[in-house]
């Protein structure tokens, strides 16, 4: 099985630039999240969709980030302007809803990330 | 969410029993205890989860407390290769928003 794939894995930028983050999901999982993880801090819950609707926001400097699951499926974070401060590792994550299946332990699957650097 | 309390770091033996607590004096009736790690410059992987009842799997064994105040997660036979940051977070799961609300973890360091 195919995990979540993430891109760019490492972007360098200047502050004031904007920059773009793709998720795409396990297929079926219908959860999919966005963190941020600053530098030895756990991961911090940006955004939660389910399906293509957003359940969960509430951490999202939405001044300057938004994200979009406009299909459901794969999904866009973006960041403009950046600042210092959004240096971190950007981490998608998905999961399913299926508690019929066995095997459902409702865990998170999470991509490789995507190391952002604001100079 | 309940918030969990960890040690900020330990040391273990590569060959022995990596035993690593978790405080969560507050947590609720329908919140499972899930335990995560993450591998340098990796996403955090799951590892296992418990309600009331210890459980094992492949990779570790989860003991939770009959008050179900605290839980060890224990790794029987620790490689180098264990060497991480090991979360303990407690969610509701199967009820709406099934956020994981992440601490500062514990780091493990495994010794040759």
């Amino acid at each position: 099985e195919a995990g979540v794939a993430q891109s760019p894995r490492y972007k360098i930028i200047e502050k004031r630039q904007s920059v773009a983050f793709w998720c795409n999901p396990i297929s079926g999982h219908a959860t999919l999240y966005w963190y941020q993880q600053i530098l030895g801090q756990g991961p911090k819950l940006l955004i939660q969709f389910q399906n293509n609707g957003v359940v969960d926001d509430s951490q999202l400097p939405k001044d300057r980030f938004s994200a979009e699951r406009l299909k459901g499926v794969d999904s866009t974070l973006k960041i403009q302007p950046a600042k210092l401060e959004d240096s971190a590792v950007y981490l998608c994550a998905s999961s399913s809803q299926n508690r019929r299946a066995g095997t459902n332990t409702g865990e998170l699957f999470f991509g490789e990330g995507s190391r952002l650097t604001v100079l | 969410d309940a918030k969990t309390t960890q040690p900020t770091s330990m040391d273990c033996a590569e060959g022995r029993a990596a035993n690593l607590p978790c405080n969560h004096s507050t947590i609720s009736g329908n919140e499972y205890v899930y335990w995560y790690r993450q591998i340098h410059s990796q996403g955090p992987q799951y590892i296992i989860h418990g309600l009331k009842n210890n459980e094992t799997n492949e990779m570790a064994s989860l003991i939770i407390t009959e008050d179900r105040k605290s839980s060890t997660l224990i790794l029987p036979h620790a490689t180098l290769r264990d060497t991480a940051v090991y979360y303990c977070i407690v969610r509701v799961w199967g009820q709406g928003a099934q956020k994981l609300v992440f601490g500062q973890g514990t780091r493990l360091t495994i010794n040759p």
